[in-house]
């Protein structure tokens, strides 16, 4: 799986837009980039995911530039309970395969969001 | 909302005790995991399981044990817990290749 980075801390005011960065420059063709966040002491929560199409659900969006060397997970409106680690992982996506589903977790970004 | 359960939330134990951490899931998922975090840490996987009757130790070595003799059910045991193993375990499945549901995981400290 192709390795990501990420700032280890950024800070957002509330009701503004959170917009964290990663770079996944070694990624290849069938990888996918997931996005998950963990609040203090609770266990991940998936956010959102894409393979190269920019993508939006409820809880964000996901912007992959078209080298798709770098993604921008972008919280529209962040609240105080969006103060959380945010992950950004790249693994291969598709069934099967003995890595189905095992995600490595880095680092990540923590997301402070004052009021 | 995800319908994966752990139990104990928080566990305080002596040396040399046996445990078992608790892990069930109401939603079919024939894939779980155990994944192992230290305070401010990254997430380690230690075991998986893609069905019943099928286990696999993770990316790091653990002491503990793990077995799937139901579907909906994924304990983890340590046979004689050591201060060492100190840590929160948290407990995942999955369908699906992209999404994992996590439970809110087991706090254990061994005194």
């Amino acid at each position: 799986d192709a390795k990501t980075t990420q700032p280890p801390s950024m800070d957002c005011a509330e009701g503004r837009a959170a917009n964290l960065p990663c770079n996944h420059s070694t990624i290849s063709g069938n990888e996918y980039v997931y996005w998950y966040r963990q609040i203090h002491s609770q266990g991940p929560q998936y956010i959102i995911h894409g393979l190269k199409n920019n993508e939006t659900n409820e809880m964000a969006s996901l912007i992959i530039t078209e080298d798709r060397k770098s993604s921008t997970l972008i919280l529209p409106h962040a609240t105080l309970r969006d103060t959380a680690v945010y992950y950004c992982i790249v693994r291969a996506g598709g069934a099967g395969g003995t890595s189905y589903g095992k995600l490595t977790f880095g680092q990540g970004t923590i997301l402070t969001v004052h009021p | 909302e995800a319908d994966i359960y752990q139990t104990p939330r928080y566990l305080v134990i002596g040396t040399g005790k046996k445990i078992t951490l608790e892990c069930s899931q109401t939603m079919g998922h024939d894939k779980m995991y155990w994944y192992q975090q230290d305070p401010g840490m990254e997430l380690h996987l230690i075991h998986y399981s893609y069905g019943v009757n099928s286990t696999e130790k993770g990316d790091l070595s653990s002491e503990s044990t793990v077995s799937r003799i139901r579907t909906e059910h994924f304990p983890l045991t340590l046979e004689s817990a050591r201060p060492s193993h100190t840590s929160q375990y948290l407990c995942a499945s999955t369908r699906r290749n992209e999404k994992l549901f996590f439970g809110s995981g087991t706090q254990l400290s061994v005194l």
